[in-house]
């Protein structure tokens, strides 16, 4: 079966540090995988996808992902965080059904 | 081009009742999807609509259901309302390929509340 864990519930950093967050998928597919970020009280937006074209993904507002097949994982990073990058952050696999299967999700808290 | 709009926003029945939501997608997407957000289970999977064939569905029971109109407006519906059915219902629609590497799009969400 397909699922997809995200390490660490909430993640704090300091304003302009390294944000990581984590992201393992179980798949016996070629997976495309998804990070979606969600602001408070609000749907979700689209950061960045892989759909095997590039290991290395670059998505919107700084936000990059590399694919690692042999670490069954999908991080996310970004060199250097703000105050606005404090929201809600979904990886998420796309499985044969067209069905999202979700990670639990991460909280991003940025510190000034 | 307007994004998923969904309607209405917010939502308070009482057990037993039965509720409707709306989605509207991005025009030219042929592809809806919703699905149930809670602070308990996270995000799951309710059902897809393309082109007003249900396509695919979540593990839901039957008092939740869809349908898909010929302008690519879906609803849901939930009948005989449980205090656990409160949550946050997403919308997502997609481009006109709907293969699994087209991106879904999300409305805001109805936020519904069951005392």
């Amino acid at each position: 079966a397909q699922s997809v864990t995200q390490l660490g519930s909430h993640v704090s950093v300091s304003e302009g540090a390294l944000v990581l967050l984590r992201c393992n998928y179980s798949s016996s597919v070629p997976p495309y995988l998804f990070w979606y970020v969600q602001y408070p009280n609000q749907g979700l937006q689209l950061l960045l996808k892989y759909t095997s074209a590039a290991t290395l993904v670059k998505g919107i507002n700084g936000f990059e992902a590399e694919f690692k097949k042999s670490e069954t994982s999908f991080h996310l990073t970004k060199p250097s965080a703000h105050m606005s990058d404090a929201a809600e952050y979904f990886c998420a696999l796309m499985d044969s059904n067209y069905q999202l299967i979700w990670g639990a999700g991460t909280k991003l808290i940025i510190k000034p | 081009k307007a994004g998923v709009t969904q309607t209405p926003r917010y939502l308070i029945k009482t057990r037993g009742q039965q509720v409707t939501l709306s989605c509207s997608p991005i025009s030219g997407h042929r592809s809806v999807s919703w699905y149930q957000q809670t602070p308990g289970q996270g995000l799951q999977f309710l059902f897809e609509y393309f082109s007003e064939t249900q396509r695919n569905k979540g593990n839901f029971p039957g008092r939740f259901s869809g349908r898909q109109f010929s302008n690519s407006r879906s609803e849901m519906n939930v009948s005989t309302l449980e205090l656990g059915d409160s949550a946050l219902y997403l919308c997502a629609s997609s481009s006109p390929g709907a293969g699994p590497t087209d991106t879904q799009y999300f409305g805001p969400g109805t936020r519904l509340t069951v005392l």
